[in-house]
């Protein structure tokens, strides 16, 4: 398995909360990536990175930020998380530049209440 | 934007063929791909499309038609196993910016 890990995997929160998901690889992989998965919206891009402090918005990027200090880590923050914001969030990682093959951590659950 | 279109649910039976389809909207392009995902689990590449035409991998296959936007997987000898959600996904971005469509579901009946 390539080694990418998200933490932490379950959190319940309540509404106004501060929250941070974290992404980490071991891989060296230059992209590293956020999506949302809700029933019937599919895996939806919140923000991606494509270098150490290079990072650019997806389509739902709104109430989000996101940063990357180190090549292995890429950090999702709720600055002050919302109920519309309950989800299940997956983080992926991609060595190749035209050949869009991502593998995916095992994901993280967030609900707030 | 993008805009990526597949059908909501596809029922299938046992050791038959399936094909899900795929029709794309970007301001950019530069690739197709497929993943699988089971109830529970995290999604899993399954195949990509550069060139126009057909690649195959096992009991997969996949096409991509770049001046019909559209692309399909298909999968033959359907097995139970197979039952999952499969999304197609574009790289439309000069920083491989990958958009997933909102998933095909697959049921296998005996």
């Amino acid at each position: 398995d390539a080694g990418i890990t998200q933490s932490p995997r379950h959190k319940v929160t309540e509404t106004g909360t501060p929250v941070t998901l974290r992404c980490h690889q071991t891989e060296n992989h230059r992209y590293m990536y956020w999506y949302r998965q809700d029933p019937g919206h599919g895996l939806r891009l919140i923000h991606y990175s494509y270098g150490v402090k290079d990072t650019d918005k997806g389509e739902v990027s709104d109430g989000y930020s996101v940063s990357r200090s180190k090549t292995e880590d890429f950090l999702l923050t709720l600055e002050s998380a919302t109920s519309s914001q309950t989800s299940v969030y997956f983080c992926a990682i991609s060595a190749d530049v035209g050949a869009n093959v991502l593998t995916f951590g095992a994901g993280s659950r967030l609900t707030v209440l | 934007g993008q805009s990526l279109e597949q059908p909501s649910e596809v029922t299938a039976v046992e050791g038959a063929i399936v094909q899900i389809n795929c029709t794309y909207q970007t301001s950019g392009f530069y690739g197709l791909s497929w993943y699988q995902q089971h109830d529970g689990g995290a999604p899993t590449f399954l195949s990509y499309n550069g060139l126009d035409g057909l690649e195959e991998t096992g009991r997969f296959s996949s096409f991509l038609s770049r001046s019909d936007s559209y692309g399909y997987l298909l999968l033959q000898e359907l097995q139970m196993k197979d039952s999952a959600s499969y999304f197609c996904a574009v790289d439309s971005g000069g920083y491989q910016k990958v958009t997933f469509g909102t998933g095909t579901k697959l049921q296998v009946i005996p």
